[in-house]
């Protein structure tokens, strides 16, 4: 398996501008979560999904932000509009399911909102 | 929700010394306390993890212990290695009833001198 994959590596944008941050699970992997990553807050967990479903998105910042999760392969993270404050490395993980915790990283995306 | 505690931020040893980062976590019914280990520019990879009715867990030169009474939980490498130097997140799930997500603390970045 190719492991979670983000698109895309880097992103760079001007604020205002509509950003979309792409994750495809690792296959047969129930859960998926969004983290976001800077220097001030640490590993900030945004979002999560088991089979699809949002479960809890209590750390989504503000209304800006937005997650879906269409098909078990595919998930995306919606910031409109993006502001600067919003610049971060957004990590996409997943999991099996229960009875198995490991959680499995994607690269991440880095993000420079200007 | 669960929130966890990680000390100290930094820390600088001498090749071949050993390294503690500890860490506190704030909900009882957390039992999963995973250790992860981030390179510059990479993904958080999993190295070590430990549940809750365990109370130490050893793999070569990495150990885990935890406290359950105590709600700590710390991490030791012993003869430390320059390849060693990365930042280390500890984290805390607070079970399968809240989904398994993982919560984590603020990192502490390992500096191993030659």
């Amino acid at each position: 398996d190719a492991g979670v994959i983000q698109s895309p590596r880097h992103e760079v944008t001007e604020m205002g501008q509509e950003v979309t941050l792409r994750c495809k699970p690792i296959s047969g992997h129930d859960y998926l979560f969004w983290y976001r990553q800077t220097m001030m807050r640490g590993l900030e967990l945004l979002i999560y999904f088991n089979n699809n479903v949002p479960i809890d998105d209590s750390g989504m910042p503000e209304d800006r932000f937005s997650a879906k999760m269409p098909n078990a392969s595919f998930s995306t993270l919606k910031i409109q509009p993006s502001e600067p404050r919003d610049s971060a490395v957004y990590f996409c993980a997943t999991r099996p399911g229960f009875g198995d915790e490991k959680l499995f990283f994607g690269s991440g995306t880095q993000l420079s909102v200007l | 929700g669960e929130n966890v505690e990680q000390h100290p931020s930094t820390l600088s040893v001498q090749e071949g010394d050993s390294a503690v980062i500890k860490c506190t976590y704030s909900d009882s019914a957390s039992n999963y306390f995973p250790w992860y280990k981030q390179e510059l520019g990479k993904r958080p990879q999993l190295i070590i993890d430990i549940r809750s009715n365990v109370g130490e867990k050893k793999d070569q030169r990495i150990a885990v212990t935890l406290n359950k009474t105590a709600k700590h939980f710390s991490l030791h490498i012993t003869e430390t290695q320059p390849e060693d130097s990365a930042v280390y997140f500890c984290a805390a799930s607070p079970g399968y009833n809240q989904g398994g997500k993982l919560i984590f603390g603020q990192g502490t970045e390992l500096s191993v001198k030659p």
